[in-house]
């Protein structure tokens, strides 16, 4: 498996705090991306970064940011954690530029209450 | 972004060869066809890609036809390990990739 780690693996939170959720890769890849899955909805796109503090918004990316220092970091934050953004976040990594294919991490199940 | 558009769900039976065709009638002149699957409370995983024609490898043949405007995937001899959703996915190359997956599609093996 490529080297992704996602963290935490679970989270629950109140809704109006922040939250950040991290994705670390060991294959130095440069493409990063963050989608959520909800049932019915299938992977929806939130950010991506095409290098360190070059990002760009998905088809879901209002009410997230997000952070690329470091090649092997990218970080998610949910400024004020709403109801509606309780789902599972996958980070995924491309291994080659355009057409290599993704390596997704086992996801965090993140829940607002 | 070329969209795409898969059946929602497909049932089958153990032994039996699968095909699921993905519509991706925008695709553009650059991009490569991907599919992935997925299992419950997992990541996405990569089955096999492809550009056009016939890709095989050791889990799944892909078919391409020459205007490049949909793609199958085929799964020779599925078991019930193969029961999960299976999403095609269409590279855009533009040098800053957005990937977007559609809904895919719910295979249900049964024995």
């Amino acid at each position: 498996d490529a080297g992704i780690t996602q963290s935490p693996r679970h989270k629950v939170t109140e809704t109006g705090t922040p939250v950040t959720l991290r994705c670390h890769q060991t294959e130095n890849h440069r493409y990063m991306y963050w989608y959520r899955q909800d049932p019915g909805h299938g992977l929806r796109l939130i950010h991506y970064s095409y290098g360190v503090k070059d990002t760009d918004k998905g088809e879901v990316s209002d009410g997230y940011s997000v952070s690329r220092s470091k090649t092997e970091d990218f970080l998610l934050t949910l400024e004020s954690a709403t109801s509606s953004q309780t789902s599972v976040y996958f980070c995924a990594i491309s291994e080659r530029d355009q057409t290599g294919p993704l390596h997704f991490g086992n996801g965090t199940r993140l829940t607002v209450t | 972004l070329a969209k795409t558009t898969q059946p929602i769900s497909m049932d089958s039976y153990e032994g039996q060869e699968v095909n699921i065709t993905c519509s991706h009638n925008n695709i553009a002149t650059n991009d490569y066809i991907t599919w992935y699957q997925q299992f419950p409370s997992q990541g996405p995983r990569f089955i096999i890609q492809g550009y056009k024609t016939k890709v095989t490898n050791e889990v799944a043949s892909l078919f391409i036809p020459a205007d490049r405007k949909s793609s199958t995937l085929s799964l020779p001899r599925v078991s019930l390990s193969d029961t999960a959703v299976y999403y095609c996915l269409v590279g855009e190359d533009t040098g800053r990739r957005a990937l977007t997956f559609g809904s895919g599609t719910r295979l249900q093996v049964q024995p």
